[in-house]
């Protein structure tokens, strides 16, 4: 069946620092992939998401790059600041499976002043 | 506001009681979904409605009974929970049901089963 993974956390950064959060996939079909990210206290929120491979999804700073070769989607920002402080999780919804969104286990981010 | 509204946002209850969990979506929305989420796990997809009828059940134990009376408001019905049942309760909508392009989640329910 489907599945997500995604790198361990917590992850703990200083402000400014350059953020990668790894997320591979497996999927039977041609799947679109997503970020969540869900703060302190609050449901998930779209991040970003991308559709077929290559696309490259972004938001707020934050990018991924759909790469099927690697089957790979992995978060990356180049500076990240305090309030980026969350967890994110990286899901995948594939119509070959019903079309129902697949998360991995979530990755917490701790960013320090 | 995220357009999709959980009631209560904390709930406390022993083994015995029947409680339920309330979720509202005014996004006009076809689909509505309950997940668990319990730490260090990945979400647990528990239920699907899509246009008011039960078209998922993720081998869910009996004592969760889900409603979904009209497209905007989906129940979860609890009786003689487990301790381990103890988690965080979202409820999520989507436009479609048959291919998630983008789910809007409610703030969640924090059960602590006791």
């Amino acid at each position: 069946g489907n599945s997500v993974t995604q790198m361990e956390g917590p992850v703990t950064l200083s402000e400014e620092a350059f953020l990668t959060i790894n997320c591979t996939y497996t999927a039977t079909g041609y799947p679109s992939l997503f970020w969540y990210v869900q703060y302190p206290g609050e449901g998930l929120q779209l991040l970003l998401k991308a559709t077929k491979a290559d696309d490259k999804g972004s938001n707020k700073g934050f990018e991924a790059t759909y790469r099927k070769e690697t089957t790979s989607f992995h978060l990356e920002k180049g500076s990240v600041q305090v309030s980026d402080s969350a967890v994110y999780f990286c899901a995948l919804s594939d119509y070959n499976q019903g079309g129902k969104l697949i998360f991995g286990q979530g990755t917490e981010l701790s960013v320090k002043p | 506001e995220t357009g999709v509204t959980q009631t209560p946002r904390h709930l406390v209850m022993g083994m015995t009681n029947k409680k339920s969990l309330k979720c509202e979506q005014h996004l006009g929305h076809n689909a509505m979904y309950w997940y668990k989420q319990s730490a260090k796990k990945p979400l647990e997809l528990m239920f699907v409605y899509s246009l008011e009828e039960r078209v998922e059940n993720n081998s869910v134990p009996s004592r969760f009974s889900p409603e979904c009376p009209n497209s905007s408001h989906l129940f979860l019905h609890l009786h003689t929970l487990q301790p381990e049942d103890s988690a965080l309760y979202l409820c999520a909508s989507s436009p479609h049901g048959g291919t998630v392009t983008e789910a809007f989640f409610g703030q969640g329910t924090r059960l602590t089963v006791v």
